[in-house]
């Protein structure tokens, strides 16, 4: 089944404790995406990545890192945790190519990562 | 489920009616267009998207339009079910100086159909 995963679902940490969201996607698609999500906020951009190595910030980068290793993983790390990075964390992958058709720039949504910074 | 906006402007609609929901945009420069629905405890779920070279597109029981020359993009849902019942976001693609593309968010509004 196509899909895009994230571990964990929920986490429940204290500040400044160094943690991992991890996001897989079987689609072999290019494109990934971390998104924030926040009351009243919609949906933000943290960083993204057109391919492999290729990595880039996004509207609210502050205080996450990610990398881009091999096609199918985007891990977004948070090096040292705080409270207003409590939020729901959405990572998301497309095929790219945004001169395609829909196809190519229709984005798969992993089913959210609920963060609690303590 | 999870909560997805505890301030949203919220859309009430009777099912069979037809539903418009409306965005505006911020960047002239933005050609690329696309609605999400996303339901409780979900992911944003792709419904439809427009290219700046279009003022209308055309799916299953669902428009967008496109005015460029105020920045507004709308989607219409004709014959509202139940199941469209969700938080419906628009978002905008753009540019980077360094040739990448992002993308920007709408806040969202909720659309509530009753029976």
């Amino acid at each position: 089944e196509a899909q895009v995963t994230q571990n964990p679902r929920y986490l429940i940490t204290v500040t400044g404790k160094k943690l991992t969201v991890t996001c897989s996607q079987n689609m072999n698609h290019e494109y990934m995406s971390w998104y924030r999500q926040d009351p009243g906020l919609g949906l933000r951009q943290i960083y993204y990545s057109m391919n492999v190595e290729v990595t880039d910030k996004g509207d609210v980068p502050e205080g996450y890192k990610v990398s881009r290793k091999e096609k199918r993983n985007f891990p977004l790390i948070l090096e040292s945790p705080s409270p207003n990075q409590t939020s729901l964390y959405f990572c998301a992958s497309s095929l790219g190519g945004l001169a395609g058709p829909s196809s190519y720039n229709e984005q798969f949504f992993g089913p959210g990562t609920r963060l609690t910074v303590l | 489920g999870e909560s997805v906006g505890l301030h949203l402007p919220t859309l009430s609609v009777q099912e069979g009616d037809n539903s418009i929901i409306n965005c505006a945009y911020s960047n002239s420069a933005s050609d690329y267009f696309i609605w999400y629905k996303q339901e409780s405890g979900k992911g944003p779920q792709f419904i439809i998207d427009i290219r700046s070279n279009m003022d209308k597109r055309q799916g299953q029981r669902v428009t967008v339009l496109l005015n460029k020359t105020v920045k507004h993009l709308s989607l219409q849902i004709a014959a509202t079910q139940p199941g469209d019942s969700a938080v419906y976001f628009c978002a905008e693609n753009r540019f980077t100086t360094s040739g990448t593309y992002k993308y920007i968010f709408g806040t969202g509004t909720r659309l509530k159909v009753l029976a």
